[in-house]
């Protein structure tokens, strides 16, 4: 299993300038996460899904999109980049309450910087 | 609502030197409390985790016991090494499981041979 996969690693953007990011899980998670990382300020909850076809907002959604078409992949959007937005940015996946191995799994982050 | 208090960093300590990094909580109800361990340019994973009060959470050498009289669940361990130098997240969960994390800042520890 390759686990929580996260593309690209790295990315430069321009201010304005949109990009997708693309997190898969080959675990068959029901749950996944979007969260972004700054110094100082640990991990913050943009958006997260409980299942294929949902999404909800969590601590920080404002500037970002997220979708689940398939289970196994979480995209987060950023549609007009700020420098605001320049940030690691970890996808996670949970199998859900009623499993033995209760914890999210994190992918590798993909670092962002925005000019 | 929920929140998460550990101490601040960075800490540097001498290997095999003991080591606490202290964490405090807030919370409603009865939530399940965990240490992460995010190594050098890789995400985060579960180093231990207490599910309810006095359990008593340990994996390579490190110990965490869930206090509910001090709202506390501190770190240690009584040897670092220098592959222990990684930055340590406390967390904690609602009742029923993982689904929402809330994170501390972080505290990186860098252990020097």
């Amino acid at each position: 299993n390759a686990g929580v996969t996260q593309t690209p690693k790295f990315r430069v953007l321009k201010t304005g300038q949109s990009m997708t990011l693309l997190c898969a899980q080959d675990m068959n998670h029901e749950y996944m996460y979007w969260y972004r990382q700054d110094p100082g300020m640990g991990l913050r909850l943009i958006h997260y899904s409980v299942g294929e076809g949902t999404t909800a907002k969590g601590e920080v959604p404002d500037g970002y999109n997220v979708s689940r078409l398939k289970k196994q992949n979480f995209l987060l959007g950023l549609e007009s980049a700020a420098p605001s937005q320049t940030s690691v940015y970890f996808c996670a996946s949970y199998p859900g309450p009623t499993t033995k191995r209760d914890t999210q799994y994190f992918g590798p982050g993909t670092r962002l910087t925005v000019l | 609502g929920n929140s998460v208090t550990q101490m601040e960093g960075p800490v540097t300590l001498s290997e095999e030197a003991f080591l606490t990094i202290n964490c405090t909580y807030t919370a409603t109800g009865y939530p399940s409390l965990f240490w992460y361990v995010q190594y050098p340019g890789e995400g985060l994973q579960l180093l231990l985790k207490a599910t309810k009060a006095d359990d008593k959470g340990s994996n390579k050498g490190f110990e965490a016991t869930y206090r509910k009289e001090t709202t506390s669940f501190h770190l240690e361990k009584g040897s670092v090494q220098v592959s222990d130098s990684a930055v340590y997240f406390c967390a904690l969960s609602g009742q029923g499981g993982s689904e929402k994390l809330v994170f501390g800042k972080g505290t990186k520890l860098t252990v020097n041979p």
